[in-house]
């Protein structure tokens, strides 16, 4: 069984980095078909997705215009999981923030538990 | 970015209803096309993957039609349990967008 464990400070000042992990058990990291990705949810927009990374042949990511330049998603093969970084940081980006997998469909199968992050000084 | 519209944005019903609920793309996504049902304080949870396929284990009350723009979700029969709030979510092209999810209560 997968299962996605979230870790992770739930508050960050603004201007600072917003920083997340997702641990990975029961899946590994690097298999071929699947894509690790964010998604955040608030009120006012909803769910986002906000990017992904994942491995074919050689690593890569990709990110959601709204975020892209602030935002990193990286592998951490020694230890299956992944991070996420959001750079400058407002108000604006408070929300839930959550950690998904696919597996060849583009569907988020498994999700982790959510992480609110508030961004106040 | 590709916009999902759902409608109604909220909904009442009782045990036993059949409830539908629309989603519709602002291009055409083919067959690009899931379903989430989530419930306060959760994750979401994928009940619907490729328009119509149940995932494992979801009941086959729930089902999904619809091509191109147009798609559709429908409970047969409404459970105490499904009372929830239910997402489309488009992957025709990224970003991988929602709609803005329909709450389903109990009448």
């Amino acid at each position: 069984q997968v299962q996605l464990q979230q870790s992770g400070p739930g508050l960050v000042e603004p201007s600072q980095t917003l920083s997340l992990t997702c641990a990975i058990s029961g899946d590994s990291i690097s298999r071929n078909s699947v894509t690790w990705n964010w998604i955040r949810q608030s009120p006012s927009r909803g769910l986002e997705w906000l990017g992904r990374t994942h491995y074919r042949s050689k690593w890569s990511s990709d990110y959601a215009i709204s975020v892209r330049g602030r935002i990193i998603i990286k592998p951490d093969t020694s230890k299956n999981q992944f991070s996420l970084q959001l750079n400058s940081v407002t108000p604006e980006d408070t929300a839930v923030y959550y950690c998904a997998r696919t597996d060849i469909v583009v569907a988020f199968d498994y999700w982790g538990q959510g992480t609110l992050v508030t961004v106040s000084s | 970015d590709i916009q999902m519209t759902q409608s109604p944005s909220s909904l009442s019903a009782s045990v036993g209803d059949r409830v539908t609920i629309t989603c519709q793309a602002s291009q055409d996504i083919t067959n690009y096309l899931n379903w989430y049902q989530q419930k306060p304080g959760k994750a979401p949870k994928l009940l619907i993957y490729d328009v119509a396929n149940l995932e494992t284990g979801i009941p086959s009350r729930f089902s999904g039609s619809g091509s191109g723009t147009d798609f559709t979700f429908t409970i047969s029969s409404l459970q105490p349990e499904d009372f929830a709030t239910y997402y489309c979510q488009q992957y025709g092209s990224p970003p991988y967008t929602f709609g803005q999810g329909t709450k389903l209560e109990i009448k």
